[in-house]
């Protein structure tokens, strides 16, 4: 069975660093690229960013670009997510999601709140 | 950036309604699309992927179908666990894929 599990998510203050882990299981990691998707509260999906299987290519959504990182470690089965310079609009649930090109398995999320 | 664009927003519907939800995109994308179903509180659940194919385990009352710009969800025979909240999804290329903003379908 696939499953995707987050964490790492918390409050932090604006101008602040987190880090969001992904622990991935139930499929070969390195066979995927994967994805980090956020909903803002009351709000719509955005997709974050984008990883190849083997790391050689990123994409990011242009809002995060220069302050988030993408990265994974398929030894681990896992994926994360740097975020820094946080800001009050990144406040969102944050899914990591398998990306077939769309996303076929999605995780549980993690909630990271900005707020002094 | 391709922009999603759903409608309607929110729409009202009894169980047994056929519902069909409208996605267009704001250039061609092929049949690079998908949708996906969210309940309050959960992750998004795929249903349909590359417009019209249908997610291994998903009720075959869910359809898809268009291609290029303009995309339709139908539910032929709406039922309790389908009160929801749809979107759609772009993925003509790999960077940025975007969502339309979400159609709500609410118990009439």
């Amino acid at each position: 069975e696939v499953q995707l599990v987050e964490s790492g998510g918390g409050l932090v203050q604006p101008g602040g660093s987190l880090r969001l882990s992904c622990a991935a299981s139930g499929f070969t990691l390195s066979s995927y690229w994967m994805s980090w998707v956020r909903q803002a509260p009351g709000k719509g999906l955005e997709w974050v960013a984008n990883i190849k299987q083997d790391g050689s290519e990123k994409y990011y959504v242009d809002s995060v670009k220069g302050r988030f990182t993408i990265s994974r470690d398929n030894a681990k089965n896992s994926l994360y997510l740097q975020m820094n310079s946080l800001r009050a609009e990144d406040t969102a649930v944050y899914y990591c999601a398998r990306a077939a090109h769309h996303f076929d398995y999605w995780g549980q999320g993690t909630l990271v709140t900005v707020s002094p | 950036d391709i922009q999603m664009t759903q409608s309607p927003s929110t729409l009202s519907a009894s169980v047994g309604d056929r519902v069909t939800i409208t996605c267009r995109a704001s250039q061609s994308i092929s049949s690079w699309l998908a949708w996906y179903q969210q309940k309050p509180g959960k992750a998004p659940k795929l249903l349909i992927y590359k417009a019209s194919s249908l997610e291994s385990g998903v009720p075959s009352r869910f359809s898809g179908s268009g291609s290029g710009t303009e995309f339709t969800l139908t539910i032929s025979s709406l039922q309790p666990d389908d009160f929801a909240t749809y979107y759609c999804q772009q993925y003509d290329n790999y960077s940025p894929w975007t969502f339309g903003q979400g159609t709500k379908v609410e118990i009439k």
